[in-house]
């Protein structure tokens, strides 16, 4: 596609309920990351995915969350059991070749858990 | 632990004035620095990406710039536009086998008509 799209752009739920966040890249792209922005915070990495391999997962924050690749294209995020603390957005992003390159965002999802 | 800071967090500018954005790092042994925007409830969009022998990229209106030993960037603004009001942030990529970017938490910009 033209650019990252990720889904849904919003997503309210309960504190317990599992969420899944979808992410397709730019086409072609190898590299793919997930990052959260809580409010008023800078950006946290959470995952990056060479290919379908995830060689750095340091930045999940606990055993709740976990993610996946397929077809070295759409990546889905899914937060067990969501806490409160969940609440943020999502973002989304791919780069072409190795993770030295330019990176290009999806506008995010909002998770606001109740 | 590389530190990335911006300084001011918010910036209001009459339109039609140039004006600079600063990014500061505390280590200096970095791979490259990008430049984004991020608009209200959007995504990130990238603006410039410097190597780390690169002191300086431009595109169009706007100037990265570069000082690794002074670990130090800056994205200068030209003539500005109220479309450019956004927030903007750097972002550091340690070494090649790193791959996390860290980020500051950017400017606030306001260009007023």
């Amino acid at each position: 596609g033209a650019g990252v799209s990720q889904s849904p752009s919003n997503k309210v739920t309960e504190k317990g309920k599992d969420v899944e966040l979808r992410c397709d890249p730019i086409s072609g792209h190898t590299a793919l990351y997930w990052y959260r922005q809580r409010l008023g915070q800078g950006l946290e990495f959470l995952i990056y995915f060479q290919g379908n391999s995830a060689p750095d997962k340091s930045g999940l924050p606990s055993d709740r969350f976990s993610a996946e690749r397929t077809g070295e294209s759409v990546s889905t995020l899914t937060i067990q059991r969501t806490q409160q603390e969940d609440s943020a957005v999502y973002l989304c992003a791919s780069s072409h070749g190795r993770h030295t390159g330019e990176l290009f965002f999806g506008e995010g999802s909002r998770l606001t858990v109740l | 632990k590389q530190e990335v800071t911006q300084i001011p967090a918010a910036l209001s500018v009459p339109e039609g004035e140039n004006l600079v954005l600063n990014c500061s790092f505390t280590d200096s042994a970095i791979y490259n620095l990008q430049w984004f925007r991020q608009d209200p409830g959007k995504g990130l969009t990238s603006l410039l990406l410097i190597q780390s022998s690169q002191r300086e990229q431009t595109s169009g209106r706007l100037n990265a710039s570069l000082d690794k030993s002074s670990g130090r960037s800056t994205l200068y603004i030209a003539a500005s536009q109220p479309g450019d009001s956004a927030t903007y942030l750097c972002a550091i990529l340690q070494t090649a086998g790193s791959y996390q970017l860290t980020f500051g938490k950017g400017t606030k910009l306001s260009v007023i008509p």
